[in-house]
């Protein structure tokens, strides 16, 4: 059965410096979403992209993280500097064409655990 | 803006007895509204969705727009049904998510 995929599944990395999450979603689905989970607290949508168009992004912080999709496959995440406040499980999942307003199941990854020391 | 709220952050019950996990959220259009479900070790997966009206696993889910509910119902619960509930709302023409905080539900022999 597919899967999505998510590597590293732990990353441990000092403030200030740079960390990058990789993932490949199923094969076929448009839609790809990055989600941060801080310990406690529901899955919060960071930036979702369709092929590899980013549709929502309004929840990444700007100024240190970036996402990108660049053949509207596999995503990379990438956090620059990292802070204390990152520590995160970083969950990426996938779905089929969301486009059409139909809401497809999201299939997701195992998730990075993030410690930013 | 939209908002999911489950008031309940542990409920515990013992095998065989009701299980009804609270959801409400706040949203001005007409939302759609999911159960997703994290067994332990296990990844997050859809549960159930109010739109295809099925029993999974023996839960039940009713939109209440009223109310504005969706709670998550099981009259005998079971002790493989242990995990992390999160209900979610998709509220976009591109199925964006909002999920609640969860509630963890523990059964015991």
């Amino acid at each position: 059965e597919a899967e999505v995929a998510q590597s590293p599944r732990y990353k441990i990395t000092e403030k200030s410096q740079a960390v990058a999450f990789w993932c490949d979603p199923i094969s076929g689905h448009a839609t790809l979403y990055w989600y941060r989970q801080i310990l406690g607290q529901g899955p919060e949508l960071l930036v979702q992209f369709q092929d590899e168009s980013v549709v929502d992004d309004s929840q990444l912080p700007k100024d240190r993280f970036s996402a990108e999709r660049l053949k509207g496959v596999d995503s990379t995440l990438k956090i620059q500097p990292a802070e204390l406040g990152d520590s995160a499980m970083y969950l990426c999942a996938s779905s089929f064409d969301s486009s059409g307003g139909y809401s497809y199941e999201q299939y997701f990854g195992p998730g990075t655990r993030l410690t930013v020391t | 803006a939209q908002r999911v709220t489950q008031p309940e952050k542990l409920l515990s019950v013992f095998k065989g007895a009701p299980v009804e996990l609270k959801c409400n959220y706040s949203y001005s259009g007409s939302p759609e509204l999911f159960w997703y479900v994290q067994y332990s070790r296990q990844r997050l997966q859809l549960l159930l969705r109010h739109i295809s009206r099925e029993s999974i696993k023996g839960f039940t889910a009713d939109l209440n727009k009223g109310e504005t509910s969706f709670h998550l119902k099981k009259p005998f619960a079971q002790e493989e049904d242990s995990a992390m509930y999160y209900c979610a709302l998709s509220w976009s023409g591109y199925s964006t998510l909002t999920f609640g905080k969860g509630t963890m539900l523990l059964v015991s022999p």
